[in-house]
């Protein structure tokens, strides 16, 4: 059973650009969530895609867009990158139960980017 | 505004003693906490959690401890094993909501045990 996979590993972009990143949930979940971790410091969260919308935010600007897919695959585009914006950026899957609720969240590797 | 705050980022340990993570929350609205252990070139692993309802939660060798007055939380490993050295997060959540299992992150604590 495959967990939560992400790609690509490692990417170095330049200021300006924009980038896409990529997960795939662990089987069996619908839920996916962005994270943003900034060298020594915990993850910040990003936003939340459940039913191919985006239906929880955090405060990141509107760089920061995302995708879900029917397969319940998920993509993080962000446009006009800063050198602030070097980070892990870490992908997490769940399961949305009848309750409308989240539950436990299983975390993929990361995707380290690096703006220059 | 950290909602969520891990004030040691590391702790070293001898192998077969205690660990014990500390952290600390602001907002009272939190009903949910969770600890999470990282190795590098790793994501974070879910570990031991407790509901606000609870004061204590055991799972084998970890224990978390929850003081609802104090906003304070903790995490007990024992005996302390090599394997142990991580990173390690405390998180927040609102359980109920429209929270969707949002978590807030402390900054996290590197624990070294060594042999």
């Amino acid at each position: 059973d495959a967990g939560v996979t992400q790609s690509p590993t490692h990417l170095i972009k330049t200021r300006g650009q924009q980038v896409t990143l990529r997960c795939s949930p662990k089987s069996g979940h619908d839920t996916v969530s962005w994270y943003q971790q900034a060298l020594g410091q915990g993850p910040q969260f990003i936003f939340q895609y459940y039913e191919e919308e985006e239906r929880q935010r955090g405060n990141f600007p509107d760089r920061f867009s995302g995708h879900q897919f029917p397969n319940y695959s998920s993509e993080l585009n962000v446009n006009a990158l800063l050198l602030g914006d070097s980070a892990l950026y870490l992908c997490a899957s769940s399961l949305t139960g009848t309750s409308g609720r989240s539950g436990e969240q299983y975390f993929g590797p990361g995707t380290r980017l690096t703006v220059t | 505004d950290q909602q969520v705050k891990q004030n040691s980022p590391s702790l070293s340990v001898q192998e077969g003693r205690i660990s014990i993570l500390n952290c600390d929350y602001t907002n009272s609205m939190f009903d949910y906490f969770l600890w999470y252990k990282k190795y590098p070139a790793e994501g974070p692993t879910f570990l031991i959690s407790i509901s606000s309802i609870k004061d204590k939660n055991e799972d084998g060798r970890f224990t978390v401890f929850l003081n609802k007055s104090a906003k304070h939380l903790s995490l007990h490993i024992v005996p302390s094993q090599p394997g142990d050295s991580a990173v390690y997060f405390c998180a927040a959540s609102l359980d109920g909501g429209t929270s969707y299992g949002k978590l807030t992150f402390g900054q996290g604590t590197i624990l070294t045990v060594h042999p």
